[in-house]
Order: structure tokens, then sequence, then C-alpha cells
């Protein structure tokens, strides 16, 4: 079965750090460029990061540059987003997707709070 | 960053009539490849979004024909032909040319 699924989140506090995994399934990973997108509690969607399918290049929203990376270990089919510093505005479902849009996992949930 | 403006924000249809949204870039979306990343995605209530119509107007995979995307550069529309419940859920355009990916604000449809 073609999917990607999320793990990882939960509740952390403000300065602390998550880190979060999607694991792909039914198509060959290392073909696809992959991205991370959020969408806080009742708010609209916004992508945070992404990935080519090699590794080699990375990309960035300006709201997480310098506190999150994002990596791929091809070898296993598996996407991760590693958050430090996180902040209580990070605080959202995190949905990992395949860059041709078509793919999304359900998301996992990130909590920031004291 | 381009900015995505979607109008309207909510949109309350009878079942069986049609509805439409719009979508502005702040920048051109035609890529040099001839391209135009111009995405549609619905999010019905509880799930993720699920994608509706890539580059302009083509449907994707499953995607029923009453969905119809349409325009060019920076003017995008949706149009749904006929409203049924099972349309009911928030609408984003989003674009795809440049890092980073911005979406509109959604459109919220709901069965009057």
């Amino acid at each position: 079965e073609v999917q990607l699924v999320e793990s990882g989140g939960g509740l952390v506090q403000p300065g602390g750090s998550l880190r979060l995994s999607c694991v792909s399934s039914g198509f060959i990973f290392t073909n696809f460029a992959m991205s991370w997108v959020r969408q806080a509690p009742g708010k609209g969607l916004e992508w945070v990061s992404g990935i080519s399918g090699s590794g080699d290049t990375t990309y960035y929203a300006d709201s997480v540059k310098g506190r999150f990376t994002i990596s791929r270990d091809n070898s296993k089919n598996t996407l991760y987003l590693q958050m430090n510093s996180l902040r209580a505005e990070d605080t959202a479902l995190y949905y990992c997707a395949k860059d041709t849009k078509e793919l999304w996992g359900r998301g996992t949930l990130v909590t920031v709070s004291s | 960053d381009i900015v995505m403006t979607q109008t309207p924000l909510s949109l309350s249809v009878t079942p069986g009539q049609p509805a439409s949204i719009s979508c502005k870039s702040s920048q051109s979306l035609l890529h040099s490849d001839g391209e135009t990343y111009l995405y549609w995605f619905l999010q019905k209530p509880g799930q993720s979004p699920q994608l509706l119509i890539h580059e302009v107007s083509s449907r994707f995979s499953g995607v029923p024909d009453k969905f119809t995307g349409s325009g060019s550069g920076t003017d995008f529309t949706l149009k749904i032909s006929r409203v049924e419940a099972e349309d009911v859920g928030l609408y984003y355009c989003m674009q795809g040319i440049h890092v980073p990916w911005t979406f509109g604000h959604g459109t919220k449809v709901e069965i009057k």
C-alpha cells in the first residue's frame, strides 16, 4: 500500500526538542523529494521544510531555519525532522508529504507547552 | 515569499448548485519549463489534505470531473459544477514554483 506514516509527536516544554519520523511504503522513496507541512490548531497549512531525493539539498521556512533539521535515510525509507528550541508557536499537526503533492500522511501532533 | 490570496473565505452552497473559488498569487507561477505550478487541495474535516488539481487544470487520478481548475500567470479559479455533501471542507490553493511553498488561507465550503 502506498502510504506515509508519521510518528514522534508529543508534549514538550518550550526550549525542548523532538524528532519526527515519517516512514514511507509503496513507492521508490529515494526517487522523490519530500516535505514537512504543518497546521496549527484551527489554522491553515504552512510548509516547513523540504529535502531532495538524495538528501543533498534541504530547504527551510524562515520560521524554523536554524532550529529544525530535515534529513532522510533512504535505506530505511524514512524522513525525519529534528526540532530543537521549540516554541509555543510550533504547536501543530505535522504532515509529511511527497513533493509530487498527491501523498500525505495523517500527521503527528506536536504540542509545545509548559 | 509568494503570497497566495484566496477568496472568498467561506461559501455556503445549496446542494446541486455550483461554487467558485479564486486564488491570486503575488508573482507569476509560470516556470521556465512551461508549467504553471498551481495546486488545489481539499481538506475534509479531520483528514489530511487531498490533491484535487495539479498544474492549474489537471485533475488528480480519481478526482471527479465536477472539479475544474483554470487560470494562468497569477489568477486562478477552482469551480465545482454541482456541490454535494461530500465536497464539504476547506479548499486550499498552493504554489509550488518557489520555495517556500505557500498556501492560500483556505476557503470553507459548507452546505446550506
